[in-house]
């Protein structure tokens, strides 16, 4: 079983829906909780993280973490073309200093 | 700020044959990481260096890769020699400190990667 599980997708959407990606994890230990950006033949790069459990908005980014039940949410609202990309999630342990990461959901938004 | 940069972008190869990647950080990053990345599938972390000593190489296969980091900078990361299964996205990042002591999440800094693939 991985450590950190995600939604497969691909997902496909129109212009303005709001979106709903989700992963799941297993270790305990996790601490932070991330996600990531990545388009096309480019590297992922940071969008959020989150600290232990609870919500963090950043404009129309929404991330949430249940510790209880291990769950993992970004909240897309009024998701635009530009939004299409791979979204991977990932968590980080701090006591072993690395991240693991989701094989990520492909999101397509259409005009 | 200049990003982390990475070359070569695309490298074709044969199997058996050897490949090395080159990776440098951003400025100040102490920390710097190797991930394989197959299609399909999220980063995998290969290795992580702290300045120039290595922090975690636990999933890099030694038989066939290796990788170094001189002077706490630039790093390479060879395969030698390569197999089908080595295809994927080499990814290199950075972060400020990665270690566990620091007991918080230092953002990773990815390049655009080399895009490998062995025929």
């Amino acid at each position: 079983q991985k450590e950190v599980e995600q939604d497969p997708g691909p997902l496909s959407v129109p212009e303005g829906a709001i979106v709903s990606l989700n992963c799941t994890y297993s270790n305990s230990a996790f601490q932070y909780f991330m996600w990531y950006r990545q388009y096309s033949r480019k590297g992922p790069e940071l969008l959020m993280y989150t600290y232990s459990s609870g919500n963090k908005e950043d404009g129309r980014f929404t991330a949430q973490v249940d510790k209880s039940s291990k769950y993992i949410s970004l909240f897309i609202r009024d998701s635009q073309p530009s939004d299409s990309a791979t979204y991977l999630c990932a968590s980080f342990n701090t006591n072993a200093g690395k991240s693991t990461f989701g094989d990520g959901t492909t999101l397509t938004v259409k005009p | 700020e200049a990003g982390v940069a990475q070359s070569p972008r695309y490298k074709i190869i044969e199997k058996r044959q050897s490949v090395a990647f080159w990776c440098n950080p951003i400025s100040g990053h102490a920390t710097l990481y190797w991930y394989q990345q197959i299609l399909g599938q999220g980063p995998k972390l290969l290795i992580q260096f702290q300045n120039n000593g290595v922090v975690d190489d636990s999933q890099l296969p030694k038989d066939r890769f290796s990788a170094e980091r001189l002077k706490g900078v630039d790093s390479t990361l060879k395969i030698q020699p390569a197999k089908l299964e080595d295809s994927a996205v080499y990814l290199c990042a950075s972060s400020l400190d990665g270690l566990a002591s620091s007991l918080s999440y230092n953002e990773q800094f990815f390049g655009p990667g080399t895009r490998l693939t062995v025929l």
